[in-house]
């Protein structure tokens, strides 16, 4: 499968512990994104990176949200001491970028359960 | 501020009979448009896209969307509905200038089918 991976697909944690998840997009996209999705609403930008530099966070992205891109490859998002409110749907999405537009392709996400 | 507005939450339709859903979109300039299907507990799959050209856009699984610029409009249609075609849509937009391509969602339309 060459799409994009994410892992795991579902996570429970206690409020306050420390959560990481991983992306690993199609492996010649340069662009990776995550995206929060909550329940009943769309998908909401959080931050993306080009090769391994992070270009963008959005005020979404809180002090505990954590993001990496090391080596322009995989991904990972941690989020530190982890609140009710965090419970959501990550995705994760790729595409190559270069001066036009191409296709985004997303993940099936990991589903976060705060309890 | 981009938003997109999607004004149905949830649609019922009959197998076999057509559907329209609404998505209205605000924005400094004409965006790159999209539709997007999400079946439970996946990720995005995209229907369709416009860029530019003709207004009316074919995409895959037999659905096609028509931009209406006068009416800042991206309504994505199906003749002929399938129970498999019962999932949530989104509709979102992408800049066309700059260097970030996040989407900004819509809050979607949850699509029921009934036999």
């Amino acid at each position: 499968d060459t799409g994009v991976s994410q892992d795991p697909r579902h996570k429970i944690t206690k409020r306050g512990q420390n959560v990481t998840f991983r992306c690993d997009p199609i492996s010649e996209h340069n662009r990776l994104y995550w995206y929060r999705q909550t329940l009943g609403q769309g998908p909401e930008f959080l931050t993306y990176f080009q090769n391994e530099a992070q270009l963008e966070k959005s005020r979404l992205l809180s002090d505990r949200f954590s993001a990496e891109r090391p080596k322009g490859s995989f991904s990972t998002l941690e989020i530190q001491r982890t609140e009710q409110g965090d419970s959501a749907m990550y995705l994760c999405a790729s595409s190559f970028y270069d001066s036009g537009y191409t296709e985004a392709f997303f993940g099936q996400g990991t589903r976060l359960t705060v309890v | 501020a981009q938003s997109v507005t999607q004004p149905d939450i949830h649609i019922t339709v009959s197998e076999g009979a057509s559907l329209e859903l609404r998505c209205n979109y605000s924005y400094g300039a004409t965006p790159y448009l999209f539709w997007y299907v999400q079946s439970p507990g996946q990720g995005l799959q995209l229907l369709l896209k416009y860029f530019s050209g003709d207004t009316l856009v074919q995409g895959i699984k037999g659905f096609e969307a028509e931009f209406k610029r006068s009416q800042s409009s991206f309504n994505l249609r199906k003749p002929s509905v399938h129970w498999s075609d019962a999932a949530e849509y989104f509709c979102a937009v992408g800049p066309r200038s700059g260097s970030a391509r996040q989407l900004t969602f819509g809050s979607g339309t949850q699509l029921t089918v009934l036999p």
